[in-house]
């Protein structure tokens, strides 16, 4: 069966600060993978999605980027943290079932 | 007009009772439907998943579709306090990307 991980689970960062949330899934091949943010009392804001290695798109302009080194693994990083980066951040991945599967989140607090 | 509307509550209903959750929708080209759960700093789980207008059931969980009036149901018989959680609807064109998602309806279950 398949199963989808992040880390770390939860995240507190200074403002200015590097990031870097990993996600990998198993047990399955070439998965469509997402990166979600979802703030507090709000819906599901799709950040970037990948279709294979390499491959990165960005729904939402910002200061944070994305990153598939392998088939299985992505990165959501960024430079420098703003406050309004807060959020619980969500990956995702999408088989040929047409549905998507989520991870258990990272909540990050920046201060 | 957003893509997806979904009624926030919270909705309150005592254990035992039928619950009805709701989405409309904008865009007549969505052919995928899906119900996620998501418990407090959790990841959504996929409850539900419909292809094009009809009904499945699962056990306690009835999912509707009427692409006519652009409008998907979720129904919870007997309720239990364990189906305490936000529940969002989400639907897709097709493989891959264009997955959109209802901000969400927090449901309490009281015993």
């Amino acid at each position: 069966s398949q199963t989808i991980h992040q880390w770390p689970a939860t995240l507190v960062q200074p403002v200015g600060s590097p990031l870097s949330l990993e996600c990998t899934v198993e047990g399955t091949s070439n998965p469509n993978l997402y990166w979600y943010r979802q703030a507090a009392g709000r819906g599901l804001q799709l950040l970037f999605y990948s279709v294979g290695i390499g491959q990165i798109s960005s729904e939402v302009p910002q200061n944070l980027s994305a990153s598939r080194p392998q088939d299985r693994q992505f990165i959501l990083s960024s430079k420098k943290l703003l406050l309004s980066d807060s959020g619980f951040y969500l990956c995702a991945w999408a088989g040929l079932a047409e549905t998507q599967y989520f991870g258990p989140g990272t909540r990050l607090l920046v201060l | 007009q957003k893509e997806v509307e979904q009624d926030p509550g919270p909705l309150s209903v005592p254990e035992g009772a039928i619950v009805s959750l709701n989405c409309t929708y904008s865009n007549s080209a969505f052919q995928y439907f899906m119900w996620y759960r998501q418990y407090s700093r959790k990841g959504p789980e996929l409850l539900m998943y419909t292809y094009s207008s009809g009904n499945k059931e699962d056990g306690r969980f009835t999912a509707q579709v009427d692409k006519s009036s652009k409008y998907i149901s979720l129904f919870i018989r007997d309720s239990q306090p364990s189906d305490s959680a936000t529940y969002l609807c989400a639907m897709s064109f097709n493989y891959g990307q264009n997955f959109v998602f209802g901000p969400g309806t927090r449901l309490s279950v009281l015993p």
